[in-house]
């Protein structure tokens, strides 16, 4: 099955820094790449996400960044705000049929974004 | 459009009881997934729905099972509840392949 891990699994920076967060996964037919934000007592949203027939997404100060060669799709966060302190989860997926396939999250990095 | 709900937000339950989580997806999603969310492991995928057929499951023992209904709605049961239950149970609706999930607030099950 996918084997999906993140890195790192905490990040702190300091107000106005980039942070990076790099998602690797193990099944080469992976074609949907997202990235979900979860804050503090709040349900995961859908922040950006990119497919396999693109290399790079941007949406503001947030971009994705996406390497199939290497199986590695990254977040980036420009010009971090402490309203990006969150837990972010990838879930890269081989969708087929409809349906989405087997959903494997990684296991979050919780980043803090200090004033 | 209005976002995933789900009933009820808060649970509580003893061990050996049965519990039945529901979950009404965007209007016009097909697919319908569920996960279980506890603080040391994160987001573990328990099964999808799509077109009322279980398309895909995770590795969770026999006593989780699931529904989706001809309207897309789903219900998530749970039999023989343990301690290890407890967690908040999400789910999360999609327009199906290749696209994004959209998740409900939670159900807080707690088992004592």
């Amino acid at each position: 099955g996918e084997n999906v891990e993140q890195h790192p699994s905490t990040l702190s920076v300091q107000e106005g820094d980039s942070a990076v967060i790099k998602c690797t996964y193990s099944d080469s037919a992976s074609n949907y790449f997202p990235w979900y934000k979860q804050e503090l007592g709040k349900r995961p949203q859908l922040i950006i996400d990119i497919r396999s027939n693109v290399g790079e997404k941007k949406d503001q100060r947030i971009a994705v960044t996406l390497n199939k060669t290497a199986k590695h799709f990254s977040l980036h966060i420009t010009e971090t705000q402490p309203e990006d302190s969150a837990v972010y989860f990838c879930a890269p997926l081989r969708g087929y049929g409809g349906s989405q396939g087997n959903l494997i999250f990684g296991k979050g990095t919780k980043l803090s974004v200090k004033p | 459009k209005a976002g995933v709900t789900q009933t009820p937000r808060y649970l509580i339950k003893t061990r050996g009881q049965q519990v039945t989580l529901s979950c009404s997806p965007i209007s016009g999603h097909r697919s319908v997934s569920w996960y279980q969310q506890t603080p040391g492991q994160g987001l573990q995928f328990l099964f999808e729905y799509f077109s009322e057929t279980q398309r895909n499951k995770g590795n969770f023992p026999g006593r989780f099972s699931g529904r989706q209904f001809s309207n897309s709605r789903s219900e998530m049961n749970v039999s023989t509840l343990e301690l290890g239950d407890s967690a908040l149970y999400l789910c999360a609706s999609s327009l199906g392949e290749s696209n994004g999930q959209f998740f409900g607030p939670g159900t807080r099950l707690t088992v004592l």
